[in-house]
């Protein structure tokens, strides 16, 4: 099993859609969470932290659900501009800190 | 927000050649910096951590003489691919964070450096 496994896409949804991602890691003693966006041939960039208690910015909405080791993005009123690959990454500190990325789901906006 | 620089961009060498990646953060000073690489279609794999003045430490897997690291400041890491086979042919990403205690928060990400070996 894959430590940090995300859904498989690719994502096609049309503009206005809101689409949701998951994602399960499988050690309980990770630490920190986040989204992070990566556009084609570009580096990843920070999309959005995960915290126990949800947090929003703006159209995009992350929760995270420790008993389970689930994270979620739920992305509303989706724009063309947010196609790309959504990379879950989860960090810990067990025997020697660890930054695992998850395989990306990539999502296509259409017209 | 932080920024990190990476030299070169993008880089076409010989087999058997020795390559040099330099990852500058520069507005920050950071406490540790991650080498990664990333192949077509796949997500990114990291391939080390280093921490400004110390050895750095390799994932499983990945050949510390071959991907010498050194992290001379608290500003400045570089990765030197040794005997570079086409096989080594990838996109690089460092990344740099500020954190205590070894727990590192949020990554800010260099641009990046193509790597092709011919």
């Amino acid at each position: 099993r894959k430590e940090v496994e995300q859904d498989p896409g690719p994502f096609n949804v049309p503009e206005g859609a809101t689409v949701a991602f998951n994602c399960t890691y499988s050690n309980s003693a990770s630490q920190s969470f986040f989204w992070y966006r990566q556009d084609c041939r570009k580096e990843p960039k920070l999309l959005m932290s995960v915290y126990s208690s949800g947090n929003e910015d703006g159209r995009f909405t992350a929760q995270l659900n420790r008993a389970s080791q689930y994270i979620s993005l739920l992305i509303r009123d989706s724009k063309l501009s947010d196609s790309a690959t959504y990379l879950c990454v989860v960090n810990g500190n067990t025997g020697g800190f660890k930054t695992i990325f998850g395989a990306g789901t990539r999502l296509f906006v259409k017209a | 927000g932080a920024v990190v620089s990476q030299h070169p961009s993008w880089v076409i060498c010989k087999s058997g050649t020795s390559v040099k990646i330099e990852c500058r953060s520069l507005d920050f000073q950071a406490t540790t910096m991650f080498w990664y690489r990333q192949f077509p279609k796949q997500s990114l794999m990291l391939m080390a951590t280093s921490n400004e003045g110390s050895k750095a430490t390799y994932e499983q897997g990945v050949e510390k003489d071959k991907f010498l690291i050194n992290h001379a400041s608290l500003t400045l890491s570089t990765l030197t691919v040794t005997s570079a086979h086409p096989e080594d042919s990838s996109f690089y990403i460092c990344s740099a964070s500020v954190g205590t205690s070894g727990i590192t928060d949020t990554q800010y990400f260099g641009p990046g450096t193509r790597l092709t070996v011919l």
